[in-house]
């Protein structure tokens, strides 16, 4: 059974671009969250969603940062016009559908460098 | 809210000696509790977990944790630190009455000491 699959691993843009970050959870697990890692600092929750929809999207910035979790596909964090302190270390977790089960397993994250 | 706060962002010991890093949470629901291991550049790996139940948890790699309601506190201790443990050490709390948001502590770097 595969892991959290996060892809790119590594992920450079200049001031500017977009930035899109993939996730695809363990198999049979349709919850997906994403976290941010600034550096020095302990991962801080950003959104939660299931398939097709977000569920709590409280630690979102405002504006430029979006994210999806389709019917088909993986979920997809997106960072439109990156500025430099958009860099991070960005993971992705998944745990299973069922309630009693609180466990989240981590992909190997993708690290954003914005030069 | 919850919050964690883990004391000491640097912890050093000598291989074979004990290993105690410090979790401390603030929650206004019974807690769900975790800690988690971050090896250089990697993701984050599952140690252990307190929901309900028995207080003192064992996880792998001759980890456990004890929870203290009444000090707020899950500690992560090993016995015997070996080279291998050097990483990140993340405590983390959830409310948790379905899969819900974790709330991370600043993170313990272990040093091992030869």
């Amino acid at each position: 059974n595969a892991g959290v699959m996060q892809n790119p691993r590594h992920l450079v843009r200049r001031r500017g671009q977009e930035a899109r970050l993939r996730c695809s959870p363990m198999k049979g697990h349709s919850h997906v969250y994403w976290y941010r890692q600034l550096p020095e600092e302990g991962l801080k929750f950003m959104v939660y969603l299931q398939k097709e929809n977000i569920i709590d999207e409280s630690g979102m910035p405002k504006e430029r940062f979006s994210a999806e979790f389709p019917k088909e596909g993986p979920s997809i964090l997106r960072i439109q016009q990156v500025v430099r302190g958009d860099s991070a270390a960005y993971f992705c977790a998944s745990s299973p559908s069922a309630g009693r089960s609180y466990e989240q397993y981590f992909g190997p994250g993708t690290r954003l460098t914005v030069t | 809210a919850q919050s964690v706060t883990q004391l000491g962002s640097h912890v050093s010991v000598s291989e074979g000696a004990l290993v105690l890093l410090r979790c401390n949470y603030s929650s206004s629901v019974p807690p769900y509790l975790f800690w988690y291991v971050q090896y250089p550049n990697q993701g984050l790996q599952l140690l252990l977990k307190y929901t309900t139940g028995a207080t003192l948890v064992k996880g792998i790699n001759g980890f456990e944790a004890e929870f203290k309601k009444s000090e707020t506190s899950f500690h992560l201790t090993k016995p015997s630190a070996h080279m291998s443990d050097a990483a990140e050490y993340f405590c983390a709390v959830s409310v948790a009455q379905g899969a819900q948001k974790l709330v991370f502590g600043q993170g313990t770097r272990l040093t091992i000491n030869p």
